[in-house]
C-alpha cells in the first residue's frame, strides 16, 4: 500500500522561531517529493519540490532521506504567514504515475 | 499566465441529486487532475488525464462518478446521485506532462466546494 505520512499538529510556534515538519513515505520507489502549503479554504500551491537529496529556497530547506524514507521541511525565522497547513506529495508510477498527499501538517505562527 | 479555473465554486444539493463540475487547465498543459479533498485530509486522486485519455482511475467510485476530457483540454466531473459522504472540496490540478506524471509540478485551481444534504 502506497502511504505518505505526515504528523497533523498543530505546531503553534512564536515569530521568529525555526520548525521542521517530517513527512514518511512508504513506496521506496517513489522519485520525486513535493511539499504544498494550503491556506485555510484555499487551494494547494506549490513549495517547493525535491528530486534527489533536498532543496532550499530562502528560508525553506527540504532534506531527502531515502534511506529512513522521508523528507522533511525546515522553515527558518517564521512569520506570521507562514501560518497555513503544509501538505507532502509524494510522486509514483514514472511516467504515468501521480502523487499521493498526506493529511497535511497544521502551523500556527503567533506573535 | 492564467491558472486553472473551476467552476462553480460552491454547490449545495440534496442526497440523491446530480451535479457537475468543470475545469479548465492551465493552456498546454496535457495531464488534468481531480482530487477529492474531506475536511482535514490531504487531496485524494479521482482521476487522472494524459490528453483526453484516462490514466488512472482507480479511486473513481464509478458506480456513482464519472469524468471526461473529450478535446483534452476542458473537463467535467459528475456525481449521479450524490451521497451525504460526497460532501468535499473538489479540485482540478493541471501538469505540463513533460516529465511524467510522478515528477510534474501539478497546479491547482480553486476547488468546488460541495455541500450535501
Amino acid at each position: 500500500r502506497k502511504e505518505v505520512e505526515q504528523d497533523p499538529g498543530p505546531f503553534n510556534v512564536p515569530e521568529g522561531a525555526t520548525v521542521a515538519f517530517n513527512c514518511t513515505y512508504s513506496n521506496s520507489a517513489s522519485q520525486s517529493f513535493f511539499w504544498y502549503r494550503q491556506d485555510c479554504r484555499k487551494e494547494p500551491k506549490l513549495l517547493m519540490s525535491v528530486y534527489s537529496s533536498g532543496n532550499e529556497d530562502g528560508r525553506f530547506t527540504a532534506q531527502l532521506n531515502r534511506a529512513s524514507q522521508y523528507i522533511s521541511l525546515l522553515i527558518r525565522d517564521s512569520k506570521l504567514s507562514d501560518s497555513a497547513t503544509y501538505l507532502c506529495g509524494g510522486g509514483y508510477g514514472g511516467s504515468q504515475g501521480n502523487l499521493i498527499f498526506g493529511k497535511g501538517t497544521k502551523l500556527s505562527v503567533k506573535p | 499566465e492564467a491558472g486553472v479555473a473551476q467552476s462553480p465554486r460552491y454547490k449545495i444539493i440534496e442526497k440523491r441529486q446530480s451535479v457537475a463540475f468543470w475545469c479548465n487547465p492551465i493552456s498546454g498543459h496535457a495531464t488534468l487532475y481531480w482530487y477529492q479533498q474531506i475536511l482535514g485530509q490531504g487531496p485524494k486522486l479521482l482521476i487522472q488525464f494524459q490528453n483526453n485519455g484516462v490514466v488512472d482511475d482507480s479511486q473513481l467510485p464509478k458506480d456513482r462518478f464519472s469524468a471526461e476530457r473529450l478535446k483534452g483540454v476542458d473537463s467535467t466531473l459528475k456525481i449521479q446521485p450524490a451521497k451525504l459522504e460526497d460532501s468535499a472540496v473538489y479540485l482540478c490540478a493541471s501538469s505540463l506532462g513533460e516529465r511524467g506524471g510522478s515528477t510534474d509540478t501539478q497546479y491547482f485551481g480553486p476547488g468546488t466546494r460541495l455541500t450535501v444534504l
